[in-house]
């Protein structure tokens, strides 16, 4: 997974709670980015980072904010989670723009 | 607007037989194209790219072709093995603000293996 961790890998929570996940990499890669991954949907950009307190918006960031205070990670945070947001969520990481992108093993969030 | 599409959900082979996944594309601008492999429970594996300014590209037993005229790109796998079944997905590439770049993904193709 060109070293990329996610923690956790798999949580349930439920609604209105605030949820962090985390994804650190070992690659010193510029660029970060969050997708979820839904049936019939494919994967879903929410937001991304250029740079150490770098960050912009996805087409699907209603609801996420992120926070990027070193190279090495990147958070995503649910303030108050809802069963919309239940999915698989991924980090990917690339050197630079018009780079490939690649992928880590997912967080797989429940929200009940 | 954009759009990235696959022609067909379920793509069923015998081992040792060539698959050819197909994919389509609207945004004529798109100039970076990624194919990646999915297993079950893990993330989008890379498995090759290719620019606009190629026409096809090989790598071990996978090619790329791109016709740009039709918005049309494919992935061969040649001497298809079990360890191929997967989901694999087209993503088309743009630029974001920051210099970073989205890709924008179909939904997938289900790759099947028949020993």
């Amino acid at each position: 997974d060109a070293g990329i961790t996610q923690s956790p890998r798999h949580k349930v929570t439920e609604t209105g709670t605030p949820v962090t996940l985390r994804c650190h990499q070992t690659e010193n890669h510029r660029y970060m980015y969050w997708y979820r991954q839904d049936p019939g949907h494919g994967l879903r950009l929410i937001h991304y980072s250029y740079g150490v307190k770098d960050t912009d918006k996805g087409e699907v960031s209603d609801g996420y904010s992120v926070s990027r205070s070193k190279t090495e990670d990147f958070l995503l945070t649910l303030e108050s989670a809802t069963s919309s947001q239940t999915s698989v969520y991924f980090c990917a990481i690339s050197r630079g723009g018009q780079e490939t992108q690649y992928f880590g093993p997912g967080t797989r969030l429940l929200v009940l | 607007g954009e759009s990235v599409g696959l022609h067909l959900p379920t793509l069923s082979v015998q081992e040792g037989d060539n698959s050819i996944i197909n994919c389509a594309y609207s945004n004529s601008a798109s100039d970076y194209f990624i194919w990646y492999k999915q297993e079950s429970g893990k993330g989008p594996q890379f498995i090759i790219d290719i620019r606009s300014n190629m026409d096809k590209r090989q790598g071990q037993r996978v090619t790329v072709l791109l016709n740009k005229t039709v918005k049309h790109l494919s992935l061969q796998i040649a001497a298809t093995q079990p360890g191929d079944s997967a989901v694999y997905f087209c993503a088309e590439n743009s630029l974001l603000t920051g210099g970073g770049n989205k890709l924008t993904f179909g939904t997938g193709t289900q790759l099947k293996v028949e020993l």
